[in-house]
């Protein structure tokens, strides 16, 4: 089975802060890594797919990158409505694969 | 606009039985690969099983070890996941989800609202 590794697994900014969230492949995924973000009590919801292309109607303030097996999400300006957590997602094999989540909370 | 709804999950003792239903609209579902995912109480994503559009492919992760069917009724926009001999570490809120494929990638695009199953004595 592939592992994906998210760090850290939790954080801790401000609104307006940039903040980076890595996830690692245990082997080779391509660009086949999703990003969600799930509020309490509610479902994940997409945010990036393919590593770095953006879901539609999800703001331009994330940003999703890839090299080799290391995989990151940015947000350029945290917004009180990003405060969640967010998970990476492997869809190169199955079983399909999470990483453990990173939850951002406000400082 | 896609909406998909799971209904069937409750309070089960180890070792019982439990059938998932999801329920799709605003979207035409036999088009659709779909899943199944779960997260236990406080805990992370985790991967449940896959069906293929006509229901013919199907996969699951290894810690079920043959205790959960997937399956699908196209003509009643219908997904299931049959639960047997459930364990107490099977608690957890199951969620369906769509597949769909961008740039090559498969991803989870649009999910349930999930149901609650409860494995305790």
């Amino acid at each position: 089975d592939i592992q994906m590794t998210q760090s850290p697994s939790s954080l801790s900014a401000s609104v307006g802060d940039r903040v980076t969230i890595t996830c690692r492949a245990s082997q080779s995924i391509s660009t086949y890594l999703n990003w969600y973000q799930q509020k309490p009590g509610k479902a994940p919801k997409l945010l990036i797919y393919a590593a770095s292309t953006l879901q539609s109607g999800v703001p331009s303030r994330f940003r999703g990158s890839a090299s080799g097996t290391d995989f990151t999400l940015t947000i350029s300006s945290l917004q009180p409505e990003d405060f969640a957590t967010y998970y990476c997602q492997q869809s190169y094999s199955t079983p399909i694969t999470f990483g453990q989540g990173t939850r951002l909370e406000i400082k | 606009e896609v909406q998909l709804v799971e209904s069937g999950g409750g309070l089960v003792q180890p070792g019982g039985s439990l059938r998932l239903s999801c329920e799709g609209s605003g979207f035409t579902f036999s088009d659709y690969e779909m899943n199944w995912v779960r997260q236990a109480p406080g805990k992370g994503l985790e991967w449940v099983s896959y069906i293929s559009t006509p229901g013919g492919t199907v996969f699951y992760a290894d810690s079920l070890k043959g205790r959960f069917t997937i399956s699908r009724d196209n003509a009643k926009n219908s997904l299931y996941l049959q639960m047997d001999s459930l364990r107490v570490d099977d608690s957890a809120v199951y969620f369906c989800a769509t597949t769909r494929y961008g740039s090559g990638s498969p991803h989870f695009a649009s999910w349930g609202q999930g149901t609650l199953v409860t494995v305790s004595s």
